[in-house]
């Protein structure tokens, strides 16, 4: 089975500070790859998703970017933070890219801009 | 647009209670239907999921009833204890679907008083 490391798990930036979440994959190849966001007490929001690398979509218009360097490696960024990016950070990974076989998600970045 | 809807937003049983979430879908080509379980600060977990050739799946307290034609799903915990206490999240997806994305509900948040 895979195992998805996220870091940092907390993590506090002011405004117009720069950011880089990094998550890692093992135990599959060539997953899928998602990024989601989850507000407080709220739901999951996609932000980006990589079917392979070098391959990144974007699913709604903002201060993040997303990219893909090696096939298990995942990396959310931002030039400058916004107070609104607060959040909690999920990586996902798809095995094989097929979604019968569910998601796995990291453990999350709790991101607050200050 | 939801592609899935769930319901209640929040809910609250007593201990040895049987704690019902529901979720709605749209699009037919969805055919696998999972469900995820987060406690606060962790990534959500697979807890069961369901393919639409059956109409109920059962492990251990946790059952999915799944209606095809209702386009409609349901989570049942039988004997809900304190430590079943999470938001819970249905989620649809296309196997089809080279993307392999999951669409989530907003999420449940269960609270199970002792």
């Amino acid at each position: 089975s895979q195992t998805i490391h996220q870091w940092p798990a907390t993590l506090v930036q002011p405004v117009g500070s720069p950011l880089s979440l990094e998550c890692t994959v093992e135990g599959t190849s060539n997953p899928n790859l998602y990024w989601y966001r989850q507000a407080a007490g709220r739901g999951l929001q996609l932000l980006f998703y990589s079917v392979g690398i070098g391959q990144i979509s974007s699913e709604v218009p903002q201060n993040l970017s997303a990219s893909r360097p090696q096939d298990r490696q995942f990396i959310l960024s931002s030039k400058k933070l916004l107070l609104s990016d607060s959040g909690f950070y999920l990586c996902a990974c798809l095995p094989g890219g097929s979604p019968g076989y569910g998601y796995t998600f990291g453990s999350g970045t709790r991101l607050t801009v200050v | 647009q939801q592609q899935v809807k769930q319901s209640p937003q929040s809910l609250i049983v007593q201990k040895g209670g049987i704690s019902i979430i529901n979720c709605a879908y749209e699009n037919t080509a969805f055919d696998y239907f999972p469900w995820y379980q987060q406690f606060p600060g962790k990534g959500p977990a697979l807890l069961i999921a369901i393919r639409p050739d059956v109409s109920e799946k059962k492990e251990g307290r946790f059952t999915i009833s799944f209606n095809k034609s209702a386009k409609q799903f349901s989570l049942h915990i039988m004997d809900s204890q304190p430590g079943d206490s999470a938001t819970y999240f249905c989620a649809a997806a296309d196997r089809g679907s080279t993307l392999g994305r999951l669409y989530f509900g907003r999420g449940t948040q269960l609270t199970v008083w002792p």
